[in-house]
Formats: structure tokens, C-alpha cells, sequence
């Protein structure tokens, strides 16, 4: 199989604190992994995609300084989200990509609930 | 982007029944996935299907590319099927990579 972990599962946060999520694929190495955002009863929405080594590459919208990601390894890609605010509260999916060129799939962790009070 | 439609929103079924999904995409796409989504928040991925048919256990898939829609089918439903149901395909172009989401169907199986 293709296995894909994320911790925590669950924070609760201050309102100025940063949070690290942590997705690692645990049975192969990802090149390329991504972010998404899912807001109650809504669809995922890709924030970045993830490049191990590179900067990542944030879609429209999106900030950068706000949503710190780096993909340190093969294995390993981690979201920092800075100085959280309550807007910030939202259920947040990596994925990690198995394959190369065009054909891929993506293979999703469990997701983080934040909640920041 | 590529926009994707999914049919029905909302799909409540009794135990034992069999269903359809739709997934109508608008632009050529080379690549394509189903995903359910548990009630805990976990996709599970069901089909990589840019083309062609599936088949695995109760679920079956095709995906008509020169047409623009792929149809997820589920057998025999069980109350553990219970959850939403995603289609993402993954245009090439620009969007090299992406998969975009459609709005999902909510599948409802009552016991």
C-alpha cells in the first residue's frame, strides 16, 4: 500500500502561536507532496504544492509567510502555520504523490484539525 | 482551470441498494481519481482512472475521456459506504500536477 501520516491529528491553539503539522509518507518517497484545506461540509482546497528541496509553490491567495512549508526530505513535508488566528481554524489534508512524470497518484493523510481560541 | 461537476449533491440509499456518481469535468484531462471520504475525515483513494473501466469489489469505475465524465458505481450498499465522494481529475497544461476537486456527493446508506 501506499501509507501517508500527519500529526497531530488534533491541536487547539492561542491566538498569536504558531502550529507544525507534520506528513510523511511512510512507505515510499515523495518528491512532490501538497497542502489542501477543508472548510466544514466544502471540498479540498489545494493551498501549495510541496517540492523536496525547492521552495514550494503557493496558489493564488494563499500567503506564504502565513503558511510555512517545507519538504526537508523524501519522506517529509511540514506545514507551519504562523501566528494563528480563529480564521485559521480549519481541517488541513497533505497528500504525497507516488510515481513519476504523468503518471501518479496521490495518496492523502489523515488530515489536522486546528482550532485556534 | 478545469471545472468539475458532480452529481447527485446528496444520495440516500437503503442498505443493499446500488448507485451511481457522476463526475463531468470540462477540459481534456490526463489523469483522474475517486476518493471516499470517511466520517473522520480520511480519503481513501478509490480509482485512478484517466480512462477506460475498473472494477474493484463492490465498486466499479469508468471514464469516457473524449466525453468529459467518469461514473463511479457501488453495489450491494453497506452502511459503511456511508460518506463523501470526490472525483479529482488532473489536467495537463498549466495545471501539470493538480488534481482539482470536485464538490463531492454526500452518500447517506441507512441500515
Amino acid at each position: 500500500g501506499a501509507v501517508v501520516s500527519q500529526h497531530p491529528s488534533r491541536v487547539i491553539c492561542k491566538s498569536g502561536t504558531s502550529v507544525k503539522i507534520e506528513c510523511r509518507s511512510l512507505d515510499f518517497q515523495a518528491t512532490t507532496m501538497f497542502w489542501y484545506r477543508q472548510f466544514p461540509k466544502q471540498s479540498l482546497m489545494l493551498m501549495a504544492t510541496s517540492n523536496e528541496g525547492s521552495k514550494a509553490t503557493y496558489e493564488q491567495g494563499v500567503e506564504k509567510d502565513k503558511f510555512l512549508i517545507n519538504h526537508a526530505s523524501l519522506t517529509l513535508s511540514t506545514l507551519t502555520v504562523t501566528s494563528a488566528h480563529p480564521e485559521d481554524s480549519s481541517f488541513y489534508i497533505c497528500s504525497a504523490r507516488r510515481g513519476a512524470g504523468g503518471n501518479y497518484e496521490q495518496y492523502f493523510g489523515p488530515g489536522t484539525r486546528l482550532t485556534v481560541t | 482551470g478545469i471545472q468539475v461537476e458532480q452529481s447527485p449533491p446528496d444520495l440516500i440509499l437503503q442498505e443493499g441498494a446500488n448507485s451511481t456518481l457522476r463526475c463531468n469535468f470540462s477540459d481534456s484531462v490526463n489523469n483522474l481519481q475517486w476518493f471516499h471520504q470517511n466520517p473522520w475525515g480520511q480519503l481513501i483513494n478509490l480509482f485512478y482512472i484517466p480512462s477506460g473501466t475498473k472494477q474493484n469489489g463492490r465498486s466499479s469505475a469508468t471514464t469516457v475521456a473524449t466525453e468529459r465524465y467518469s461514473l463511479l458505481y457501488i453495489s450491494s450498499s453497506q452502511t459503511t459506504d456511508s460518506g463523501v465522494y470526490f472525483c479529482a481529475p488532473r489536467a495537463g497544461g498549466t495545471s501539470y500536477g493538480k488534481l482539482t476537486f470536485g464538490q463531492g456527493t454526500i452518500l447517506t446508506v441507512h441500515p
